[in-house]
Protein backbone atom coordinates (compact mmCIF):
# COMPACT_ATOMS: atom_id res chain seq x y z
CA UNK A 1 0.00 0.00 0.00
CA UNK A 2 0.92 3.39 -0.46
CA UNK A 3 1.34 6.47 1.98
CA UNK A 4 3.00 10.16 1.99
CA UNK A 5 4.10 11.40 5.03
CA UNK A 6 4.70 15.26 5.32
CA UNK A 7 7.29 16.14 8.30
CA UNK A 8 6.01 19.57 10.15
CA UNK A 9 2.24 20.88 9.02
CA UNK A 10 3.39 24.25 9.51
CA UNK A 11 6.75 25.99 8.42
CA UNK A 12 7.55 29.81 8.43
CA UNK A 13 10.28 30.90 6.59
CA UNK A 14 11.36 34.45 6.14
CA UNK A 15 10.91 36.38 2.66
CA UNK A 16 14.10 35.46 1.05
CA UNK A 17 15.01 32.36 2.78
CA UNK A 18 15.39 28.87 1.68
CA UNK A 19 12.18 26.94 1.51
CA UNK A 20 12.60 23.34 2.66
CA UNK A 21 9.00 21.22 2.75
CA UNK A 22 9.75 17.48 3.51
CA UNK A 23 7.62 14.85 2.25
CA UNK A 24 8.64 10.58 2.38
CA UNK A 25 6.30 8.11 0.43
CA UNK A 26 6.33 4.52 1.18
CA UNK A 27 5.43 2.18 -1.83
CA UNK A 28 5.30 -0.97 -2.87
CA UNK A 29 5.90 0.00 -6.39
CA UNK A 30 7.91 2.35 -8.06
CA UNK A 31 5.81 5.77 -7.82
CA UNK A 32 4.60 8.65 -9.35
CA UNK A 33 5.28 11.25 -7.36
CA UNK A 34 3.61 15.21 -7.43
CA UNK A 35 3.62 18.30 -5.38
CA UNK A 36 0.56 20.50 -5.58
CA UNK A 37 0.01 23.71 -4.15
CA UNK A 38 -3.55 25.06 -2.63
CA UNK A 39 -3.99 28.79 -2.10
CA UNK A 40 -6.97 29.86 -0.10
CA UNK A 41 -10.40 29.50 -1.35
CA UNK A 42 -8.78 27.73 -4.13
CA UNK A 43 -8.26 23.93 -5.97
CA UNK A 44 -5.29 22.70 -5.76
CA UNK A 45 -2.30 23.25 -8.74
CA UNK A 46 -0.14 20.96 -9.95
CA UNK A 47 4.13 22.24 -8.79
CA UNK A 48 6.00 19.39 -10.18
CA UNK A 49 5.62 15.81 -10.84
CA UNK A 50 8.13 12.93 -11.03
CA UNK A 51 7.81 9.57 -13.49
CA UNK A 52 10.94 8.72 -14.55
CA UNK A 53 14.30 10.01 -15.64
CA UNK A 54 15.89 12.50 -14.15
CA UNK A 55 15.50 12.39 -10.40
CA UNK A 56 15.75 16.68 -9.87
CA UNK A 57 12.72 17.79 -11.29
CA UNK A 58 11.96 21.83 -11.90
CA UNK A 59 8.49 22.85 -11.52
CA UNK A 60 6.52 26.53 -11.25
CA UNK A 61 7.59 29.60 -9.43
CA UNK A 62 10.94 28.52 -9.36
CA UNK A 63 10.69 25.44 -6.91
CA UNK A 64 12.01 21.62 -7.41
CA UNK A 65 12.45 18.71 -5.91
CA UNK A 66 14.82 15.89 -6.16
CA UNK A 67 13.63 11.85 -5.73
CA UNK A 68 15.74 9.93 -3.70
CA UNK A 69 14.66 6.20 -3.64
CA UNK A 70 17.37 5.46 -1.53
CA UNK A 71 15.54 7.71 0.85
CA UNK A 72 12.38 7.02 -0.27
CA UNK A 73 11.92 11.32 -0.03
CA UNK A 74 10.58 13.93 -2.56
CA UNK A 75 11.02 17.39 -0.85
CA UNK A 76 10.10 20.54 -2.27
CA UNK A 77 12.98 23.20 -2.30
CA UNK A 78 12.78 26.71 -3.67
CA UNK A 79 16.07 29.14 -2.45
CA UNK A 80 13.90 32.08 -1.95
CA UNK A 81 10.98 32.39 -0.52
CA UNK A 82 8.38 35.21 -1.70
CA UNK A 83 5.67 36.55 0.28
CA UNK A 84 3.28 34.96 -2.67
CA UNK A 85 4.43 31.42 -1.61
CA UNK A 86 2.15 31.34 1.51
CA UNK A 87 -0.07 28.23 0.13
CA UNK A 88 -0.37 25.20 1.35
CA UNK A 89 1.40 22.12 -0.60
CA UNK A 90 0.84 19.14 -0.83
CA UNK A 91 2.65 16.12 -1.84
CA UNK A 92 1.18 12.98 -3.56
CA UNK A 93 2.06 9.65 -4.76
CA UNK A 94 0.25 7.38 -7.39
CA UNK A 95 1.39 3.74 -8.20
CA UNK A 96 2.33 2.84 -11.94
CA UNK A 97 0.42 -0.28 -12.16
CA UNK A 98 -3.07 -0.90 -13.41
CA UNK A 99 -3.42 1.95 -15.41
CA UNK A 100 -5.82 4.05 -12.85
CA UNK A 101 -5.30 6.85 -11.28
CA UNK A 102 -5.39 7.52 -7.85
CA UNK A 103 -3.67 10.10 -5.63
CA UNK A 104 -2.67 9.16 -2.22
CA UNK A 105 -1.97 12.99 -0.22
CA UNK A 106 0.10 13.64 2.91
CA UNK A 107 -1.83 16.11 5.26
CA UNK A 108 -0.36 18.87 3.39
CA UNK A 109 2.72 21.67 4.99
CA UNK A 110 1.04 25.25 5.74
CA UNK A 111 3.78 27.72 4.45
CA UNK A 112 3.99 31.09 5.80
CA UNK A 113 6.28 33.69 4.41
CA UNK A 114 6.99 36.71 6.99
CA UNK A 115 8.80 39.62 5.53
CA UNK B 1 -7.65 24.67 -23.30
CA UNK B 2 -10.34 25.69 -20.58
CA UNK B 3 -9.39 23.92 -17.34
CA UNK B 4 -11.61 21.56 -14.84
CA UNK B 5 -14.96 23.39 -14.33
CA UNK B 6 -16.55 22.53 -11.40
CA UNK B 7 -20.52 23.69 -10.25
CA UNK B 8 -21.92 24.67 -7.94
CA UNK B 9 -19.09 26.25 -6.17
CA UNK B 10 -20.71 27.16 -3.07
CA UNK B 11 -24.22 25.31 -1.52
CA UNK B 12 -25.65 24.89 1.96
CA UNK B 13 -27.89 21.74 2.66
CA UNK B 14 -29.70 20.79 5.44
CA UNK B 15 -29.23 17.00 7.34
CA UNK B 16 -31.21 14.79 5.53
CA UNK B 17 -31.53 16.17 1.71
CA UNK B 18 -29.46 15.20 -0.74
CA UNK B 19 -27.26 17.03 -3.06
CA UNK B 20 -25.50 16.82 -6.93
CA UNK B 21 -22.50 18.39 -7.46
CA UNK B 22 -21.28 18.65 -11.53
CA UNK B 23 -17.59 18.35 -12.88
CA UNK B 24 -16.52 19.13 -16.47
CA UNK B 25 -13.31 18.23 -17.20
CA UNK B 26 -10.57 19.31 -19.59
CA UNK B 27 -11.30 18.79 -23.35
CA UNK B 28 -10.09 15.25 -24.07
CA UNK B 29 -10.01 13.82 -20.69
CA UNK B 30 -11.49 10.54 -19.89
CA UNK B 31 -10.60 10.09 -16.70
CA UNK B 32 -12.62 11.79 -13.77
CA UNK B 33 -12.21 11.65 -10.04
CA UNK B 34 -13.37 13.15 -7.35
CA UNK B 35 -11.59 14.08 -4.11
CA UNK B 36 -12.87 15.34 -0.38
CA UNK B 37 -11.09 18.01 1.54
CA UNK B 38 -11.81 18.83 5.24
CA UNK B 39 -9.74 20.00 7.69
CA UNK B 40 -9.51 16.68 9.65
CA UNK B 41 -9.21 13.84 7.22
CA UNK B 42 -7.30 16.31 5.23
CA UNK B 43 -7.75 15.20 1.16
CA UNK B 44 -9.50 11.66 0.58
CA UNK B 45 -10.15 9.93 -2.73
CA UNK B 46 -13.43 9.47 -3.21
CA UNK B 47 -13.85 7.26 -6.64
CA UNK B 48 -12.34 7.65 -10.57
CA UNK B 49 -14.50 7.68 -13.78
CA UNK B 50 -12.69 6.24 -17.27
CA UNK B 51 -14.82 6.01 -20.49
CA UNK B 52 -18.18 6.08 -18.35
CA UNK B 53 -17.01 3.12 -15.56
CA UNK B 54 -16.16 3.53 -11.95
CA UNK B 55 -12.53 2.33 -11.89
CA UNK B 56 -11.50 3.04 -8.55
CA UNK B 57 -13.39 3.69 -5.31
CA UNK B 58 -12.66 4.95 -1.95
CA UNK B 59 -13.25 4.09 1.26
CA UNK B 60 -16.68 5.93 1.69
CA UNK B 61 -20.09 4.59 2.59
CA UNK B 62 -22.67 4.18 -0.07
CA UNK B 63 -24.42 7.74 0.15
CA UNK B 64 -21.64 8.77 -1.87
CA UNK B 65 -21.79 7.90 -5.69
CA UNK B 66 -21.31 9.36 -8.97
CA UNK B 67 -21.61 8.43 -12.82
CA UNK B 68 -19.90 9.68 -16.07
CA UNK B 69 -21.49 10.81 -19.09
CA UNK B 70 -20.75 9.96 -22.71
CA UNK B 71 -18.82 13.06 -22.95
CA UNK B 72 -16.61 12.71 -19.77
CA UNK B 73 -18.73 15.37 -17.88
CA UNK B 74 -19.46 13.86 -14.61
CA UNK B 75 -21.66 14.16 -11.23
CA UNK B 76 -21.33 12.86 -7.72
CA UNK B 77 -24.18 12.67 -5.45
CA UNK B 78 -24.38 12.46 -1.86
CA UNK B 79 -27.68 11.52 -0.23
CA UNK B 80 -29.06 11.73 3.26
CA UNK B 81 -26.59 14.14 3.98
CA UNK B 82 -25.17 14.14 7.31
CA UNK B 83 -23.23 17.60 8.98
CA UNK B 84 -19.70 15.77 8.67
CA UNK B 85 -20.19 15.55 4.79
CA UNK B 86 -19.34 19.33 5.07
CA UNK B 87 -16.70 19.52 2.79
CA UNK B 88 -14.50 21.13 -0.45
CA UNK B 89 -15.42 18.81 -3.15
CA UNK B 90 -12.71 18.75 -5.94
CA UNK B 91 -12.62 17.40 -8.72
CA UNK B 92 -10.07 16.67 -10.85
CA UNK B 93 -9.25 15.44 -14.77
CA UNK B 94 -6.40 13.07 -16.50
CA UNK B 95 -6.23 11.45 -19.76
CA UNK B 96 -6.23 8.59 -17.33
CA UNK B 97 -2.75 6.52 -17.92
CA UNK B 98 -1.17 6.43 -14.52
CA UNK B 99 1.53 8.81 -14.19
CA UNK B 100 -0.56 11.48 -16.33
CA UNK B 101 -0.52 14.80 -14.75
CA UNK B 102 -4.26 15.45 -12.89
CA UNK B 103 -5.99 18.65 -13.06
CA UNK B 104 -7.98 20.22 -10.54
CA UNK B 105 -10.89 22.36 -10.78
CA UNK B 106 -11.51 24.68 -8.00
CA UNK B 107 -13.70 23.03 -6.27
CA UNK B 108 -17.86 23.08 -4.76
CA UNK B 109 -18.13 23.98 -1.30
CA UNK B 110 -20.69 21.85 0.14
CA UNK B 111 -22.33 23.29 3.99
CA UNK B 112 -24.49 21.25 5.59
CA UNK B 113 -26.70 22.56 8.90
Amino acid sequence: AQSVTQLGSHVSVSEGALVLLRCNYSSSVPPYLFWYVQYPNQGLQLLLKYTTGATLVKGINGFEAEFKKSETSFHLTKPSAHMSDAAEYFCAVSVKSGGYNKLIFGAGTRLAVHP
Amino acid sequence: KAGVTQTPRYLIKTRGQQVTLSCSPISGHRSVSWYQQTPGQGLQFLFEYFSETQRNKGNFPGRFSGRQFSNSRSEMNVSTLELGDSALYLCASSPGDAGNTIYFGEGSWLTVV
